[in-house]
């Protein structure tokens, strides 16, 4: 059973535009949501995170928002940049497990 | 500054074989973690611990034992290999809660 999703297993945008990013959780419980960036070859490094308290914590270009009601959760990158071609990662504590989505590959091309 | 750091960084086992993978961290962290990463299934929750002497299952620990005997080393064995565990296995530790987890480099691993 999978407790946080990303539906979308890739996504391509132009240099420049917004990339948004998409995450859904079953588990009302979870309490805290964060974001991690994976290159090839190498481990997840963190991003950005919420507190379920929130509906929106923002960091230089990238934003997260948080739906508690949709138990649902976007990253928004702007303006997307070649360098954030990665696989994107949405996470959520629950009490101690942090459990992780399957994720999304980002592509920004030029 | 080292943060987490995993042990070997390749490994080739034959079915049946053991080994055991070790994740160290030096930032004091209670709260340490094993995940395995594979094609189409994102980062699985193997064990985890919370704090010395403590461990805890996670979302996939059948075929895994783990240890965390000082609180900076977390160590996770695979008593008798199977092909099904071929994958990619991180170690992340974090300090406090709510706070963000820190991951290691990553080990991958081929049982033939």
């Amino acid at each position: 059973d999978q407790q946080v999703k990303q539906n979308s297993p890739s996504l391509s945008v132009q240099e420049g535009r917004i990339s948004i990013l998409n995450c859904d959780y079953t588990n009302s419980m979870f309490d805290y949501f964060l974001w991690y960036k994976k290159y090839p070859a190498e481990g997840p490094t963190f991003l950005i995170s919420i507190s379920s308290i929130k509906d929106k914590n923002e960091d230089g270009r990238f934003t997260v928002f948080l739906n508690k009601s949709a138990k649902h959760l976007s990253l928004h990158i702007v303006p997307s940049q070649p360098g954030d071609s990665a696989v994107y990662f949405c996470a959520a504590y629950n009490t101690d497990k942090l459990i992780f989505g399957t994720g999304t590959r980002l592509q920004v091309f030029p | 500054n080292a943060g987490v750091t995993q042990t070997p960084k390749f490994r080739v086992l034959k079915t049946g074989q053991s080994m055991t993978l070790l994740c160290a961290q030096d930032m004091n962290h209670e709260y340490m973690y094993w995940y395995r990463q594979d094609p189409g299934m994102g980062l699985r929750l193997i064990h985890y611990s919370v704090g010395e002497g403590t461990t805890a299952k996670g979302e996939v620990p059948d075929g895994y034992n783990v240890s965390r005997l000082k609180k900076q080393n977390f160590l996770l064995g695979l008593e008798s290999a199977a092909p099904s565990q071929t994958s990619v296995y991180f170690c992340a530790s974090r300090g406090s809660a709510n706070t963000e987890a820190f991951f290691g480099q990553g080990t991958r691993l081929t049982v033939v």
